[in-house]
């Protein structure tokens, strides 16, 4: 799996958009990007993945650049809820399924 | 309602001893996983199962073995428990390798 780089941690008001960026500028052409989510103590949470073309779902929208080799990932209107940990993962070819988790973007959503 | 669980919640075990981690999910998943998660570590890939009587090794296997007796169910057994096996362990599942992995709300273990 393609090497991901997040920010350690980030803050955003209530009812702004969110913006948490990704470098992932080893990936292969197979490779998908994905997001999760970890609220404190709870399982992680599926948010959206993509390969090339920008997504978007109820949760959140999934930036790629043309390159493939960064994506953003935006929460439009974050809310106190939205605070967790973020994880973006590159998966795919062989290695699909086997989810590689870094750090994560800590993201605290303020009143 | 649909889902996967994980039993049990939390559990202290002392070193040496046998102990099974159940997880069972409902939404006929064929594919299976089981992470653990240490303080100020990202999730790691214990073992999965492709589809039912399959399994396959992860990042951090020794040490665990499971089975995959049926689609529901991926138990995960640590057969002779240490203290550096204290973590919280995730079970996830998805439609196939190539899909979402949906998780379960963990169970946090000590082994003392």
């Amino acid at each position: 799996d393609a090497k991901t780089t997040q920010p350690t941690s980030m803050d955003c008001a209530e009812g702004r958009a969110a913006n948490l960026p990704c470098n992932h500028s080893t990936i292969s052409g197979n490779e998908y990007v994905y997001w999760y989510r970890q609220i404190h103590s709870q399982g992680p949470q599926y948010i959206i993945h993509g390969l090339k073309n920008n997504e978007t779902n109820e949760m959140a929208s999934l930036i790629i650049t043309e390159d493939r080799k960064s994506s953003t990932l935006i929460l439009p209107h974050a809310t106190l809820r939205d605070t967790a940990v973020y994880y973006c993962i590159v998966t795919g070819g062989t290695s699909y399924g086997k989810l590689t988790f870094g750090q994560g973007t800590i993201l605290t959503v303020h009143p | 309602i649909a889902g996967i669980t994980q039993a049990p919640t939390s559990q202290i075990l002392a070193a040496g001893r046998r102990m099974t981690l159940r997880c069972t999910q409902d939404m006929r998943h064929n594919a299976m996983y089981w992470y653990r998660q240490d303080l100020g570590l990202g999730l790691r890939l214990i073992h999965y199962s492709n589809t039912a009587g399959t399994t396959g090794k992860g990042e951090v296997p020794d040490g665990y073995s499971v089975s995959r007796a049926n689609t529901d169910d991926f138990p995960l057994t640590l057969a002779s428990a240490v203290p550096s096996q204290t973590s919280v362990y995730f079970c996830a599942s998805s439609r196939t390798l190539n899909n979402e992995q949906f998780f379960g709300p963990g169970t946090r273990l000590t082994v003392l």
